[in-house]
């Protein structure tokens, strides 16, 4: 069965305090991994999508990287304004097009 | 643009009353779906669409009916609404399918709450 598992549940980090939020999926193939970012009250935004491992993509204090297994959401020197939940979602090649999300990482930064 | 637009925003319901949830968007997606989004649950998709004229059921589709006659519209239909569908229910699309995933695009949520 498909499945995706992020970890942790919720992270607090200091203003500064670099660190990695995880995304572990079992899928029988992946079309795309998507990271998103959603604000308390809001849809969630996208932020990067993966196609093949290997592959990083970088915005501003956030780096994604894939392996054939997870993904990881880097995040250097954060900063409080980037205090949210991060969901990850896969696309599988299934024969169906559905997205499978996670259940986000809750993170605090502290100023 | 005004990418994914949802409506209404908030919305109270009495047991077995039912309603629509309105979205559409103005970007020419192909693809457009539902999810729902509980605590602890995640995103958890209810249906989903792949041009119009076809929709097809994800992983919570009991209690809901869509259909999608013009590319623009998606609404989401509740039968008989129960307490159970208490939830924050997003609209989303994606500019097209193909081999190749591609991003989905987020409304700003309905919260709906049945009573």
């Amino acid at each position: 069965e498909d499945q995706v598992t992020q970890s942790p549940e919720a992270l607090r980090l200091q203003e500064g305090e670099s660190s990695s939020l995880n995304c572990s999926y079992t899928v029988s193939g992946l079309r795309g991994l998507f990271w998103y970012r959603q604000d308390p009250g809001k849809g969630p935004e996208f932020l990067f999508t993966l196609y093949s491992a290997g592959e990083e993509k970088e915005k501003e204090r956030l780096k994604a990287t894939l392996t054939k297994k997870e993904s990881f959401l880097h995040i250097t020197a954060p900063k409080p304004e980037d205090s949210a939940t991060y969901l990850c979602a896969v696309q599988t090649t299934s024969g169906t097009y559905k997205y499978i999300f996670g259940t986000g990482t809750r993170l605090k930064v502290l100023a | 643009n005004a990418g994914v637009t949802q409506t209404p925003k908030f919305q109270v319901l009495k047991t077995g009353q039912s309603m629509t949830l309105q979205c559409a968007q103005d970007m020419n997606h192909e693809y457009m779906s539902w999810y729902r989004q509980d605590p602890g649950m995640g995103l958890r998709l209810i249906h989903y669409s792949v041009g119009a004229g076809i929709t097809d059921q994800g992983e919570v589709p009991n209690g809901y009916n869509v259909s999608r006659s013009t590319t623009e519209d998606f609404p989401l239909r509740l039968l008989s609404a129960a307490p159970s569908q208490t939830s924050v229910y997003f609209c989303a699309s994606s500019p097209r399918i193909g081999s190749l995933g591609y991003e989905q695009y987020f409304g700003p949520g309905t919260r709906l709450t049945v009573t």
